[in-house]
């Protein structure tokens, strides 16, 4: 089945600086990638994902990449601010429409 | 609210005591997904639903866990006899299958067992 890994598990940033965070997946038949930022004691809130036919997409500050040859995807925050900190899940979606997630990136970025 | 809500929020129970979870998705998705999160780790598939039925199980859901969706809109997720190896947050998840993705979560039911 599926796995998904994600690095780092923790990254602190400057405030303005640029946050990456990086996933693998192993099944080349996953074809959905959605990134959802959980903060404490919240529900994993979708800001951005992407599917298999496409190499990048962007939304204001947050942007995703996909390498389907590699198997892997990432997440771009450019011009990081306080309200970013958060913990960040990537996933795949497998050929049975579930989704398996990565362990999660706690991002903290200080002022 | 017209996003996914589950019930209760907060549940504490004592071993070896039955209890019982509710989630009603965004009305128009037909798919409901069931994740268990314990801290620090990402969302872990249990079972979903397509309308009212139940497509997949993980291996996972002992026999102690039960999910059903009897009308293919509310949602329910009963853990018998739990143990303190149940106390997790449990989430739900609904999409609308034409979208194959997109899935919105509830905000979780944290259980607690003692």
């Amino acid at each position: 089945g599926e796995n998904v890994e994600q690095h780092p598990s923790t990254l602190s940033v400057q405030e303005g600086d640029s946050a990456v965070i990086k996933c693998t997946y192993s099944d080349s038949a996953s074809n959905y990638f959605p990134w959802y930022k959980q903060e404490l004691g919240k529900r994993p809130q979708l800001i951005i994902d992407i599917r298999s036919n496409v190499g990048e997409k962007k939304d204001q500050r947050i942007a995703v990449t996909l390498n389907k040859t590699a198997k892997h995807f990432s997440l771009h925050i450019t011009e990081t601010q306080p309200e970013d900190s958060a913990v960040y899940f990537c996933a795949a979606m497998d050929s049975s429409y579930k989704l398996i997630f990565g362990s999660g990136t706690r991002l903290l970025v200080r002022p | 609210d017209t996003g996914v809500s589950q019930n209760p929020r907060h549940k504490i129970t004592k071993r070896g005591q039955n209890v019982t979870f509710r989630c009603d998705p965004i009305s128009e998705h037909n798919r409901l997904y069931w994740y268990r999160q314990t801290l620090g780790q990402g969302p872990e598939f249990l079972t979903y639903f397509q309308n009212e039925a139940q497509l997949e199980k993980s291996r996972l859901l002992s026999d102690r866990f039960s999910a059903e969706r009897p009308k293919g809109s509310f949602s329910t997720l009963e853990i018998q006899r739990t143990e303190q190896g149940d106390s997790a947050m449990y989430l739900c998840a609904s999409s609308w299958v034409g979208l194959a993705g997109e899935q919105f979560f509830g905000p979780g039911t944290r259980l607690t067992v003692l």
